[in-house]
């Protein structure tokens, strides 16, 4: 399979604890988005990356989050101290970056914060 | 904001055309009509674009309004397998300009 790849697709976690997910996109994609989606809404933008650079965060992406793509490559999401609130499905998705790009999704990792 | 409505959902039976409406009043001369689809539990995936011309490939087309202040999204012989959420956007496709996902229409293909 070389779709975009995510790691864990299930996560249950306290409230307080960090928790770190993990996204391999699809190869040669020089373009990584984040998203988060909850229950009965669509996705919503947190970040996005161009190769390593990390060029627009949200404003949704408050201090307690953390987004990395070293060697623009994979790329991982770190949410600190956990709340109830963060529960949601967190997405990612890559892209070759050029003019009338197509966004491919991975499954997506669900984070339920108890 | 998402600069599209949509119906919150619909209903086709098997086999028959499901035609999904969207109204961009506001869309820019340089803003493309993006469709995707979100099967539950998966992500989000790409079906089709355009720009004033209607699009058509493998999996839909895409009517677009002379004004294009609207579209039609056209899967021509609907399956089980598209009971999905369809979002209908809006985006620059110069440049980068993210994805804005709104809450999409839900379609349902009863047998």
């Amino acid at each position: 399979d070389t779709g975009v790849s995510q790691d864990p697709r299930h996560k249950i976690t306290k409230r307080g604890q960090n928790v770190t997910f993990r996204c391999d996109p699809i190869s040669e994609h020089n373009r990584l988005y984040w998203y988060r989606q909850t229950l009965g809404q669509g996705p919503e933008f947190l970040t996005y990356f161009q190769n390593e650079a990390q060029l627009e965060k949200s404003r949704l992406l408050s201090d307690r989050f953390s987004a990395e793509r070293p060697k623009g490559s994979f790329s991982t999401l770190e949410i600190q101290r956990t709340e109830q609130g963060d529960s949601a499905m967190y997405l990612c998705a890559s892209s070759f970056g050029q003019d009338n790009e197509k966004l491919f999704f991975g499954s997506g990792t669900q984070l339920s914060v108890l | 904001d998402a600069k599209t409505t949509q119906p919150p959902s619909m209903d086709c039976a098997e086999g028959r055309a499901a035609n999904l409406p969207c109204n961009h009043s506001t869309i820019s001369g340089n803003e493309y009509v993006y469709w995707y689809r979100q099967i539950h539990s998966q992500g989000p995936q790409y079906i089709i674009h355009g720009l004033k011309n209607n699009e058509t490939n493998e999996m839909a087309s895409l009517i677009i309004t002379e004004d294009r202040k609207s579209s039609t999204l056209i899967l021509p012989h609907a399956t089980l397998r598209d009971t999905a959420v369809y979002y209908c956007i809006v985006r620059v496709a110069l440049g980068v300009d993210k994805l804005t996902f709104g809450k999409g229409i839900t379609l349902s293909v009863r047998p």
